[in-house]
């Protein structure tokens, strides 16, 4: 049972327009959240996170939005580039209750179009 | 800071043998940790070392797998009598403190054949 879901598996925006990407997880014991950017042929790189005491945190270009009551958050990127261009992971963990374990979703992949 | 070394990055088994993974963190990262990432799916959690002790395993991790980092410096990870379903992508990560925000190394491509 999935239970963090990225429920489309694929993205197309132009360059310097907004590109959002959006999770929703089951468990409510999940108190930490995280976004990973994978490129080919590398391991995913850590993005930004959000704890679940905050509903916004910002990063440059890059904005997570923590909706609790609905189970989602989302990423935005402003404005996108081509080299945005990647798979994205959305994970979250139980940091109260002392775990580390990261659960992920299946990703969604970004095209920025130049 | 030469970042996460995994290797080798590829492997190709036949089934029934035993392989073995080796992850090399960064040096001053004391928590380390190992994912397994099928074709389509995110990364899966198998576990996690905080230096030497290995403090959370995944059901996932079967009597088949087993890690050990000695010394609290690299660490491998172990697959005996391999199966079809073991063929992924073994991700190693190391984080110097609980911010869940790893460094992963670029992975081990097993293919048991």
């Amino acid at each position: 049972d999935q239970q963090v879901k990225q429920n489309s598996p694929s993205l197309s925006v132009q360059e310097g327009r907004i590109s959002i990407l959006n999770c929703d997880y089951t468990n409510s014991m999940f108190d930490y959240f995280l976004w990973y950017k994978k490129y080919p042929a590398e391991g995913p790189t850590f993005l930004i996170s959000i704890s679940s005491i905050k509903d916004k945190n910002e990063d440059g270009r890059f904005t997570v939005f923590l909706n609790k009551s609905a189970k989602h958050l989302s990423l935005h990127i402003v404005p996108s580039q081509p080299g945005d261009s990647a798979v994205y992971f959305c994970a979250a963990a139980r940091a109260s209750g002392g775990s580390e374990k990261l659960v992920f979703g299946k990703g969604m992949k970004l095209t920025v179009n130049p | 800071d030469t970042g996460v070394s995994q290797n080798p990055r590829h492997k190709i088994t036949k089934r029934g043998q035993n392989v073995t993974f080796r992850c090399d963190p960064i040096s001053e990262h004391n928590r380390l940790y190992w994912y397994r990432q099928t074709l389509g799916q995110g990364p899966e959690f198998l576990t996690y070392f905080q230096n030497e002790a290995q403090l959370e395993k995944s059901r996932l991790l079967s009597d088949r797998f087993s890690a050990e980092r000695p010394k609290g410096s690299f660490s491998t990870l172990e697959i005996q009598r391999t199966e079809q379903g073991d063929s992924a992508m073994y991700l190693c990560a190391s984080s110097p403190d609980s911010n869940y925000g790893y460094t992963f190394g670029s992975g081990t491509r097993l293919t048991v054949v």
